[in-house]
């Protein structure tokens, strides 16, 4: 079946430092894939997605590029800040109707 | 404003009692979703629904119950059965497919069995 695996946690990171979390994901056919954050207490929001090979998803200075050789979508950004700091859920979706999560990244960022 | 909506925000559940979560949508989406999210893991799949009158079990179905009844609203049952339901419940929806499979999650709901 379709799964999600991101990279362990928890992150922290010194503000302005380049923030890499890792996912890969095993799925048939040709999924969408997501990255969601969640703040303390909150639900989860989306963050930036991609729908095919090569595509770049971005937001608020988070980049990531769908790679369909290494079946993967790393979440980057080249400068963090404190109000980063939250969960961030890498999944994908197929035609199937259901969306597979990973399982999330923690990041803290320090001042 | 376009939508989630969950209610309430924070329940008290003694051991024993059925106790219903509420979700409601504005958004027009036909498909809904439950999860359960439990400290410092993933979120998993309890039921969803792609049309009204419809519902499938997801990876955890054991100890819920729900209704799709309105388009608009996805109420979850934590019944007695489940065994160990103290967890925070997110409810999401999702739009047809020109909305490239996005979920819209709601503000959850925080369970607690005293």
């Amino acid at each position: 079946g379709d799964s999600v695996t991101q990279m362990e946690g928890p992150v922290t990171l010194s503000e302005e430092a380049f923030l890499t979390i890792n996912c890969t994901y095993t799925a048939t056919g040709y999924p969408s894939l997501f990255w969601y954050v969640q703040y303390p207490g909150e639900g989860l929001q989306l963050l930036l997605k991609a729908t095919k090979a090569d595509d770049k998803g971005s937001n608020k200075g988070f980049e990531a590029t769908y790679r369909k050789e290494t079946t993967s979508f790393h979440l980057e950004k080249g400068s963090v800040q404190v109000s980063d700091s939250a969960v961030y859920f890498c999944a994908l979706n197929t035609n199937a109707g259901k969306s597979t999560f990973g399982d999330g990244t923690t990041l803290t960022v320090k001042p | 404003d376009g939508g989630i909506t969950q209610s309430p925000k924070y329940l008290f559940r003694k051991e024993g009692q059925n106790v219903t979560l509420s979700c409601e949508q504005n958004l027009n989406h036909d498909a809904m979703y439950w999860y359960r999210q439990d400290p410092g893991q993933g979120l998993r799949l309890i039921y969803y629904s792609q049309i009204v009158n419809d519902f499938q079990k997801g990876d955890i179905a054991e100890g819920y119950s729900v209704s799709r009844e309105k388009k608009e609203s996805f109420p979850l049952t934590v019944t007695s059965a489940q065994k160990n339901p103290t967890a925070f419940y997110l409810c999401a929806s999702r739009g047809k497919r020109g909305d490239l499979g996005t979920q819209y999650f709601g503000p959850g709901t925080r369970l607690t069995v005293l």
